[in-house]
């Protein structure tokens, strides 16, 4: 079982839907959880991080965690054209190294 | 966020030759950076952790007499690639920790082509 785990996809939706983005990892000491966006050719930027269960909301952006699952998403409401790109998601392991395990990233296709 | 710098943004050489790749925090000074590796389609592969001061933590499999990492400031980290090969070909990336220390900024990398 890899450590962070993210369906390839691609996922596509409609411009202006909203997008769902999965990620479950298998060490339930995890601390800290991070949702990257990857644009092709480019190096990744951060999108939001999380460390309490619940929801955080950063504009169209929510990411939810539930550590009871070992659950990690990402939501993107009104999704753009812009928003296509690979979504990676990170997570740090209770050794505290400030190493982070990615998964192989979603790629998410929104068309106008 | 925090700025992440990396020099150069592309560099293609021959086989048998070294590369540098320097990575610089602009906006706060790195005690801990990292050097990724990410072949086409794939996802980021950690290659090792460059502790300012001190020795670099490579993770398995990656050979450190062929990747040399120094880091010998608080703003500036390099990685060399010595004797590459056409397989050493990759998209190289390095991040930082900014000031909350756990958060990993990433630079925009450099594409190393090996002929």
């Amino acid at each position: 079982q890899k450590e962070v785990e993210q369906n390839s996809g691609p996922l596509s939706v409609p411009e202006g839907a909203i997008a769902s983005l999965n990620c479950t990892y298998s060490d339930r000491g995890s601390q800290s959880f991070f949702w990257y966006r990857q644009y092709s050719g480019k190096s990744p930027e951060l999108i939001m991080f999380i460390y309490s269960n619940g929801d955080k909301e950063d504009g169209r952006f929510t990411a939810q965690l539930n550590k009871a699952s070992q659950y990690v998403s990402l939501l993107i409401r009104d999704s753009q054209p812009s928003d296509s790109a690979t979504y990676l998601c990170a997570v740090t392991p209770p050794s505290n190294t400030g190493k982070l395990i990615f998964g192989q990233g979603t790629t998410l296709q929104v068309k106008p | 966020g925090a700025v992440v710098s990396q020099h150069p943004s592309w560099v293609i050489c021959k086989s048998g030759t070294s590369v540098k790749i320097e990575c610089r925090s602009l906006d706060f000074q790195a005690t801990t950076m990292f050097w990724y590796r990410q072949f086409p389609k794939q996802s980021l592969m950690l290659m090792a952790t460059s502790n300012e001061g001190s020795k670099a933590t490579y993770e398995q499999g990656v050979e450190k007499d062929k990747f040399l990492i120094n880091h010998a400031s608080l703003t500036l980290s390099t990685l060399t690639v010595t004797s590459a090969h056409p397989e050493d070909s990759s998209f190289y990336i390095c991040s930082s920790t900014g000031a909350r220390g756990e958060t990993q900024y990433f630079g925009p990398g450099t594409r190393l082509l090996v002929l």
